[in-house]
């Protein structure tokens, strides 16, 4: 079955940029699903950061859009987050998932399945 | 702030039912789906769609969705339910936009 797995640098210093990759085994990047970036304040509720399709179309969090760029590297089976200009309010868990989607009869509906197990990026000078 | 809005807390006592809610305008239009979160762990999903559960979730889960209102159910709660549970689906504005309702803390007493 599908696996992700989030990589990158866990410290990254206020104004930098964060950096993140999901490795997709188990499957291709390039069936239909999009994929997504969700991160997790310390104590606090999720927060959607924004999808990728494998054609490269992407739909962003409005709170976060003017910082951030999700792509796609089809040839490595994985996806990447970048965040610019960070601040200690971006400190998080961040996870990447599968999102799959279904509309029937009018109504639609995704989810998000599997999840990455994380990796939590501080801020911190 | 969050376009799905959920209770922050609720109790349930050991082997009682219990119903979290998620409200928001896009539920009209839009199935929710529902994650249980541990401590320390990833979302798992529970429900999604009308009422699937995906493989290995107890048959004790089940979902509902009337109006702007949807619900994950729990019949016959135990121990290892005790979570937070979040909602999901999209906004109300129709660019395909995801959102999460701010949680609901599940305690089985």
């Amino acid at each position: 079955q599908v696996q992700l797995q989030e990589s990158g640098p866990g410290l990254v210093k206020p104004s930098g940029t964060l950096s993140l990759t999901c490795a997709v085994s188990g499957g291709s990047i390039s069936s239909s699903n999009w994929w997504s970036w969700v991160r997790q304040p310390p104590g606090k509720g999720l927060e959607w950061i924004g999808e990728i399709y494998h054609s490269g179309s992407t739909n962003y969090n409005p709170s976060l859009k003017s910082r951030v760029t999700i792509s796609v590297d089809k040839s490595k089976n994985q996806f990447s987050l970048k965040l610019s200009s960070v601040t200690a309010a971006d400190t998080a868990v961040y996870y990447c998932a599968r999102d799959q989607g279904y509309c029937s009869g009018g109504s639609c509906w995704d989810w998000f399945d599997p999840w990455g197990q994380g990796t939590l990026v501080t801020v911190s000078s | 702030s969050s376009e799905l809005t959920q209770d922050p807390a609720v109790s349930v006592a050991l082997g009682q039912t219990v119903r979290i809610t998620c409200q928001g305008d896009s539920l009209r239009s839009y199935y929710a789906s529902w994650y249980q979160q541990k401590p320390g762990q990833a979302p798992v999903l529970v429900i999604y769609g009308k009422n699937n559960r995906p493989s290995g979730i107890p048959d004790r889960f089940s979902g509902s969705s009337s109006g702007n209102t949807a619900s994950l159910t729990i019949t016959g709660a135990q121990a290892e339910d005790e979570a937070d549970y979040y909602c999901n689906s999209r906004d109300s504005s129709g660019n395909h936009l995801g959102v999460f309702g701010g949680g609901t803390k599940l305690t089985v007493l």
